[in-house]
């Protein structure tokens, strides 16, 4: 079946220090691959996605590049805000259907 | 503006006493999902609706129950609530991605179950 791993936070940082969360899955097919991000007490935003292989999602100075060879999505952020403290989720949909495979989540914390 | 707003934001309830929850949409979307996510995990996809066809996970108990009277509206019923159901149930509203075309899902900002 299909699943998604990424790294265990948290991730703790300075502002304006530069972010990686790793995020690699497994899937049949050609599935779709996003990045959702969660703030305190809030549901699921989504940040940038990608449908197809050499994608690259952006948003909000955030990016992801879709690597078929490396079967990886990995978020990045050049430089990060207080505002950025949240928790990421790395998700999968599979060509077959609608249903969304997620990442456990990682927690990034911005400290000013 | 909200497109996908879960009623209420907290739920207290006893144990044992059912509760609805609520989800309403303005996006006209015709898959609509339910998840449950305890603190600090993932969402876990309880089940979902493509139109009027209702999907249950296999792993959702029985106690989870659920309508959608319309296109709008979605309702989760927990029958008997136990201290295990505690947590922050997720709405989520999408079109149909199985026809080729990739389509997110949008999320409602949930509502946090406590169970007394």
């Amino acid at each position: 079946g299909n699943s998604v791993t990424q790294m265990e936070g948290p991730v703790t940082l300075s502002e304006e220090a530069f972010l990686t969360i790793n995020c690699t899955y497994t899937a049949t097919g050609y599935p779709s691959l996003f990045w959702y991000v969660q703030y305190p007490g809030e549901g699921l935003q989504l940040l940038l996605k990608a449908t197809k292989a050499d994608d690259k999602g952006s948003n909000k100075g955030f990016e992801a590049t879709y690597r078929k060879e490396t079967t990886s999505f990995h978020l990045e952020k050049g430089s990060v805000q207080v505002s950025d403290s949240a928790v990421y989720f790395c998700a999968l949909l599979g060509a077959a259907g609608n249903k969304l495979t997620f990442g456990g989540g990682t927690r990034v914390l911005v400290k000013p | 503006d909200a497109m996908v707003i879960q009623n209420p934001r907290y739920q207290v309830t006893q144990f044992g006493k059912p509760v609805t929850l609520s989800c309403s949409q303005t996006l006209n979307h015709n898959v609509m999902y339910w998840y449950q996510q305890k603190s600090s995990q993932a969402p876990k996809l309880l089940f979902h609706y493509y139109d009027k066809d209702f999907n249950n996970e296999a792993d959702t108990p029985d106690n989870f129950q659920s309508r959608r009277p319309n296109t709008s509206f979605c309702f989760l019923d927990i029958r008997s609530p136990g201290l295990g159901d505690a947590a922050m149930y997720l709405c989520a509203t999408s079109r149909d991605s199985a026809r080729g075309r990739v389509q997110p899902q949008h999320f409602g900002d949930g509502t946090r179950l406590s169970i007394l």
